[in-house]
């Protein structure tokens, strides 16, 4: 079973509807990190966290530490928001583990 | 700033053929990392350093080598390419310890080996 795990795999939504993508991990964490792919492949990070919530724009990131569960919402969603949403955790030391990816596509 | 550089963006090998895939960095980060990405498998990290003349194996550092001899520049080397090596690599850094700290990707180097 692998340390972190996204969900959905992938995901089709209509444009201006809400959006929620799900990680969850095994392992006691110091921090998450939500990355977003784009299309042509480049990595860009959007948050990171280690309790609480988040907020940037129409982006908002949760961590409930007990649970070790974390979710990343899109309010108003919009095509430009279609990516690969890479969920990371990092344990004591230097190294992330990544999620696969969750593959959303906002349809106009 | 230009941020993280990676070049070449593509590049073929044959099998036995060595390369070097180069990163660089303007921000002045400490942290610098080499990630492979796969089909339906997460991020895996190659190597990583922690600072100038520091470097250590991550999951996947088998067939790989890295120097940093300079803040700037954490290049991979390929030593005999394999199939198995074809991938798309990713370099990344952060202002100081990796995992605490807000990540910086490159574009990406897309490795094809035949």
């Amino acid at each position: 079973k692998n340390e972190v795990e996204q969900s959905p795999q992938n995901l089709t939504a209509q444009e201006g509807e809400f959006i929620t993508i799900n990680c969850s991990y095994s392992v006691g964490i110091s921090a998450l990190h939500w990355l977003q792919q784009h299309p042509g492949g480049g990595i860009v990070s959007l948050f990171m966290l280690s309790s609480g919530k988040k907020k940037h724009g129409r982006l908002i990131a949760t961590i409930n530490i007990q649970e070790k569960h974390s979710s990343l919402h899109i309010t108003a969603s919009h095509p430009r928001d279609s990516a690969v949403y890479i969920c990371a955790v990092s344990r004591s030391g230097d190294k992330l583990t990544f999620g696969t990816g969750t593959r959303l596509a906002v349809r106009p | 700033n230009a941020g993280v550089t990676q070049t070449p963006k593509f590049q073929v090998l044959k099998t036995g053929q060595s390369m070097t895939l180069q990163c660089a960095q303007d921000m002045n980060h400490e942290y610098m990392s080499w990630y492979r990405q796969d089909p339906g498998m997460g991020l895996r990290l190659i190597h990583y350093s922690v600072g100038a003349g520091i470097t250590d194996q991550g999951e996947v550092p088998n067939g790989y080598n890295v120097s940093r001899s300079t803040t700037e520049d954490f290049p991979l080397r390929l030593l005999s390419a394999a199939p198995s090596q074809t991938s798309v690599y990713f370099c990344a850094s952060s202002y100081s310890t990796g995992n605490l700290e807000t990540q910086y990707f490159g574009p990406g180097t897309r490795l094809l080996v035949l």
